[in-house]
């Protein structure tokens, strides 16, 4: 079963643009969570969608932003771009998300660099 | 805020067990403990999970005290590939049917030739 793929592997932008990255989960699963993880702050959790409905958001501004389609490939959006939001982003996807042990499996990241 | 805490950094011989530690003394009777690790610049990678059974798999075995504030993950005979940051993790429930996983800095650990 192929595991979780996100597109682009790697990406260059300037301050003030926008960037779309996109995750496609594991076949069947339908909760996918995105993470940021920086050098200086680590991993932290951004939101997390399940059945097309965004059901939990981490502390980041309302300039990050994402979806999830039917098929339940998601992507996240970061509008007018900052320095501070080059990072490594990653996504991960389960199989509802409601249940305790509902295991989390990490696609390899899109490393994002802003300039 | 992590609710686990981890020594930041461990050394381990090759072909010996590594034995990674972690406090989670506020964990709640229903959180789940799940033990990932990340290779530079990869995605994480999970390893093992358990509530309060000890867990094998063919990655790891996992230990729990039977208090549940501690756990320890063991690589029965560590390999340079297991050279990576491991991260202990409580899952927490964030509301709406939604759980999260908090990451702390992990534990460093450095396999030895």
């Amino acid at each position: 079963k192929a595991g979780v793929t996100q597109t682009p592997r790697y990406l260059i932008k300037t301050r003030g643009q926008q960037v779309t990255l996109s995750c496609s989960p594991i076949s069947g699963h339908r909760s996918v969570s995105w993470y940021q993880q920086t050098p200086g702050q680590g991993l932290q959790f951004l939101f997390e969608y399940f059945s097309e409905t965004q059901r939990n958001k981490g502390n980041f501004p309302g300039r990050f932003s994402g979806r999830q389609f039917s098929n339940s490939r998601s992507e996240m959006n970061v509008s007018t771009l900052e320095l501070g939001d080059s990072a490594l982003y990653l996504c991960a996807s389960s199989w509802t998300s409601g249940g305790a042990s509902d295991t989390q499996y990490f696609g390899p990241g899109t490393r994002l660099t802003v300039l | 805020d992590a609710k686990t805490t981890q020594p930041p950094s461990m050394d381990c011989a090759e072909g010996r067990a590594a034995n990674l530690p972690c406090n989670h003394s506020t964990i709640s009777g229903n959180e789940y403990v799940y033990w990932y690790r990340q290779i530079h610049s990869q995605g994480p990678q999970y390893i093992i999970h358990g509530l309060k059974n000890n867990e094998t798999n063919e990655m790891a075995s996992l230990i729990i005290t039977e208090d549940r504030k501690s756990s320890t993950l063991i690589l029965p005979h560590a390999t340079l590939r297991d050279t990576a940051v491991y991260y202990c993790i409580v899952r927490l429930y964030s509301g709406a049917g939604s759980y999260q996983l908090t990451f702390g800095k992990g534990t460093k650990l450095s396999v030895i030739p």
